[in-house]
């Protein structure tokens, strides 16, 4: 079950772009990359997810390198409603998430 | 569409009892899964329930526990209720195939004095 490593914090000027790292270096290769973000105190959100291509959607980019160990989340013009901290998760399974991890926490500031 | 309704949101017990915390999955989900999160160890995964059976557990002592009845709704509960128990329970839905995107609820804060 592979684990992930990411930045406990990140702080972020509005409108400039977000780029949020993750290291996932013993990812198996059929288990997809997940983002997911939380806001104090709410349930945590799907944002994307990915296999090995990029991707984008109305929310965010994912782009996973070329070996699969990593990815970047990209939201391309933060705003101060992105606070929050943000989960990668390496696998998914019938009905459930394992390993959450603590996040990367970040701020968008004025 | 209705998102996951869990309540109550906020539960306030003291050590020695119990508690039962409720979870309506998205209409059409199958599957709901609980999740006890502290600011010192995160989120972590209790268990998932799927068509009222339970298919996956966490490493949670026999004090946790769960149901699903016939509509996919859930029911957690927790016996002789301690101090470390207090957390954020967020409940999560989703159809229940392999790599689906969870829908969680927004969760309900249990404290207890």
């Amino acid at each position: 079950d592979a684990k992930t490593t990411q930045p406990p914090s990140m702080d972020c000027a509005e409108g400039r772009a977000a780029n949020l790292p993750c290291n996932h270096s013993t990812i198996s290769g059929n288990e997809y990359v997940y983002w997911y973000r939380q806001i104090h105190s709410q349930g945590p959100q799907y944002i994307i997810h990915g296999l090995k291509n990029n991707e984008t959607n109305e929310m965010a980019s994912l782009i996973i390198t070329e070996d699969r160990k990593s990815s970047t989340l990209i939201l391309p013009h933060a705003t101060l409603r992105d606070t929050a901290v943000y989960y990668c998760i390496s696998s998914i399974y019938s009905g459930y998430a394992l390993n959450f991890g603590k996040g990367t926490s970040l701020l968008v500031t004025p | 569409k209705a998102g996951v309704t869990q309540t109550p949101r906020y539960l306030i017990k003291t050590r020695g009892q119990q508690v039962t915390l409720s979870c309506s999955p998205i209409s059409g989900h199958r599957s709901v899964s609980w999740y006890q999160q502290t600011p010192g160890q995160g989120l972590q995964f209790l268990f998932e329930y799927f068509s009222e059976t339970q298919r996956n557990k966490g490493n949670f002592p026999g004090r946790f526990s769960g149901r699903q009845f016939s509509n996919s709704r859930s029911e957690m509960n927790v016996s002789t209720l301690e101090l470390g128990d207090s957390a954020l329970y967020l409940c999560a839905s989703s159809l229940g195939q392999h790599r689906e995107k969870l829908f969680f609820g927004s969760g309900t804060q249990l404290s207890v004095l």
